[in-house]
């Protein structure tokens, strides 16, 4: 059974500071992460994949891997209001289009 | 360029009751999914299709079906409509890389 944790939060972080969201999942064979932002009453939005241990760098957002700790997390940094959502981590075997699991996400509140 | 479609987008049955959610992509993606999302139950996968002609069983499959209709196209048909599909549905769609596009979702009640 593969498993994606995160913790439901919420984390609340106040504006401009750097919010830390982490991830833990089961399965060792897993290839490909994914951070996911989810507003209220809206569908998901990637914005961060990696597949490789290390730090991956878009913007504001740097995704880390470690797979020998079995660890994904996601740093938003001068966060801003419009941050304040909720975060789904996501994991792929890889190996096939089979679909992704998710966490059950972490609850993000920025505080102006 | 609209991405993945869904319709439609809010639905209200009564048990036993049949509907089918229908998903569109027009990003020349390989495979789609059809994904349920509950409170304090995350996203979880209910059919997917790796690629036009094939469908395979995620997750949480029971009470639905699902049509590959085409490489743009893939439904997901609920028979006999119970309260516990009452959800938020999403349909998705992946590129070569695994990255998954979601459409706008729809929210079924069944009373």
């Amino acid at each position: 059974q593969k498993e994606v944790e995160q913790n439901s939060g919420p984390l609340s972080v106040p504006e401009g500071a750097i919010a830390s969201l982490n991830c833990t999942y089961s399965d060792r064979g897993s290839q490909s992460f994914f951070w996911y932002r989810q507003y209220s009453g809206k569908s998901p939005e990637l914005i961060m994949s990696i597949y490789s241990n290390g730090d991956k760098e878009d913007g504001r957002f740097t995704a880390q891997l470690n797979k020998a700790s079995q660890y994904v997390s996601l740093l938003i940094r001068d966060s801003q209001p419009s941050d304040s959502a909720t975060y789904l981590c996501a994991v792929s075997l890889g190996g096939g289009a089979d679909g992704l699991t998710f966490g059950k996400g972490t609850h993000l509140i920025i505080q102006p | 360029n609209a991405g993945v479609t869904q319709t439609p987008k809010f639905q209200v049955l009564k048990t036993g009751q049949s509907m089918t959610l229908q998903c569109a992509q027009d990003m020349n993606h390989n495979s789609m999914y059809w994904y349920r999302q509950d409170p304090g139950m995350g996203l979880r996968l209910i059919y997917y299709s790796a690629s036009e002609g094939t469908t395979d069983k995620g997750e949480v499959p029971n009470g639905y079906n699902v049509s590959r209709l085409n490489k743009r196209e893939f439904s997901l048909r609920l028979e006999s409509a119970a309260p516990s599909q009452t959800s938020v549905y999403f349909c998705a769609s992946s590129g070569t890389y695994y990255e998954q596009y979601f459409g706008p979702g729809t929210r079924l009640t069944v009373t």
